[in-house]
């Protein structure tokens, strides 16, 4: 059950699109199409922006996207705007009930 | 409005015991499974252990398994977190949360969490 592997950091202007990488084993990422990604702003809880790769739920903004090939799961979000700096964080179901987390990454808007 | 409220952090001592607990309102509680998740200072997320609706199937991440037992009490709306054997490295916030259920297999609601501190 080792974590996900994200970038510590990622950044862009505004308006421009980013994309953060997640990249797990074939046990998880690889195996089950069954990652999701969540924003987490400083101080609060976080929130589901992508499942299953890439399905948004609703009230999620249409700027962010997921992409899953092979190990390596993606979220791009488009059109950066400054409240979208925050913490991601991808998971992936592992199998047996279980779960794992990425590393997390931190995207700043400059 | 569905919710989530954990309670039950506090410092405890290395070895000690601790239950944490999550009050869910606002959706048909025992519809959904339910998982804990921690977040140490300035870390990531780091799922913990999960139950399903009914209470009868329960997972645990390697890191916390023969220590941690998860529970839940459909009646009272509620989820558990009983902790032994505390070490150092499970001090952080403990965050339940909903398995958004139908082969979705993510966590659509949060709660804000609880902090545990593990001190001597």
């Amino acid at each position: 059950q080792s974590a996900l592997t994200q970038p510590a950091s990622v950044s862009g202007s505004p308006g421009q699109s980013i994309t953060i990488s997640c990249t797990g084993t074939s046990s998880d990422v690889g195996k089950y199409n069954l990652v999701s990604w969540y924003q987490q702003l400083p101080g609060k809880a976080p929130r589901l922006m992508i499942y299953e790769a890439t399905q948004r739920p609703s009230g999620a903004s249409s700027r962010f996207s997921g992409f899953k090939v092979g190990n390596t799961a993606s979220l791009t979000i488009s059109g950066l705007q400054a409240d979208d700096e925050a913490d991601y964080h991808c998971c992936s179901y592992a199998g047996g009930s279980t779960y794992v987390f990425g590393t997390g990454t931190k995207v700043t808007v400059l | 409005e569905v919710q989530l409220e954990e309670s039950g952090g506090t410092v405890v001592r290395p070895g000690g015991s601790l239950r944490l607990s999550c009050a869910a309102s606002g959706f048909t509680f025992d519809d959904y499974g339910m998982s804990w998740v921690r977040q140490a200072p300035g870390k990531g997320l780091e799922w913990v252990s999960g139950i399903n609706g009914k209470g009868g199937n329960t997972a645990y991440a390697d890191s916390v398994k023969g220590r941690f037992t998860i529970s839940r009490d459909n009646a009272k709306n509620s989820l558990y977190l009983q902790m032994n054997s505390l070490r150092a490295e499970d001090a952080a916030s403990y965050h339940c949360a909903r398995d958004c259920g139908g082969g979705c297999d993510a966590f659509d609601i949060w709660g804000q969490g609880t902090m545990v501190t593990v001190s001597s």
